[in-house]
């Protein structure tokens, strides 16, 4: 089965200071892993993936996010976090076994205070 | 380029009346379609998805029912709303080849139940 978990419901940062938005996952076979954003009364926003490669992942607005398999660990990251960085944040992980649907974590809202 | 179109973005609705939300995707062709549901900006809840036309697989047993009529349009439904219906819907679709596109959402309906 798979699964992804979002252990932290709220992150707060100061304007400047690097973000971590934490994720882990529980999947059978080759992870394939994505990070999304939400804005307030919108619907979510691809940012970056990780299908096969480089275990650092760049994506967009300045995210990377890196891979870990020995933690099973997909962390998002940004070195200088901006007030507009402030949203809800998704992981999510593929199942393979169905329909390849994407599983979703249950978010964290990061919020950056100027 | 491909597209998708969710609507209304916001909807008012008493108790006990029918509901029709709409989701429609230009662009690409045998998509899969997905509805989720969203209850106080939180998590994601996967109700429904579809891999084809006329094809639908339900996720949680609900008042809520999906249909697929044509291969770009999946139709959120429901005979009579419940208060606990109440909750902003996202529409998305992904090409068969999940690692490379991930999901693309639509803007969201924010539907409330009177």
């Amino acid at each position: 089965a798979q699964s992804v978990a979002q252990p932290e419901d709220q992150v707060n940062v100061a304007e400047g200071n690097p973000l971590t938005v934490k994720c882990t996952y529980s999947v059978s076979g080759n992870p394939y892993l994505f990070w999304y954003v939400q804005y307030p009364n919108r619907g979510l926003q691809f940012l970056l993936k990780y299908i096969t490669g480089d275990n650092l992942v760049k994506g967009s607005y300045g995210f990377e996010a890196e891979f870990n398999k020995s933690q099973t660990s997909f962390h998002l990251k940004k070195p200088s976090a901006l007030v507009s960085d402030s949203a809800l944040y998704f992981c999510a992980v593929r199942a393979k076994l169905v329909a390849n649907n994407l599983f979703f974590g249950t978010g964290t809202r990061l919020t950056v205070i100027p | 380029s491909q597209t998708i179109h969710q609507w209304p973005a916001t909807l008012v609705q008493p108790v006990g009346s029918p509901l029709s939300l709409e989701c429609t995707v230009e662009g690409t062709s045998n998509p899969n379609l997905y509805w989720y549901r969203q209850a106080a900006g939180r998590g994601l809840q996967l109700l429904f998805y579809s891999v084809g036309i006329g094809q639908i697989s339900s996720e949680v047993p609900q008042n809520l029912s999906a249909s697929r009529p044509q291969d770009r349009q999946f139709i959120l439904s429901s005979k009579k709303l419940l208060l606990s219906d109440s909750g902003f819907y996202l529409c998305a679709w992904r090409t068969p080849t999940v690692q490379l596109y991930g999901y693309t959402f639509g803007s969201g309906t924010r539907l409330t139940v009177v």
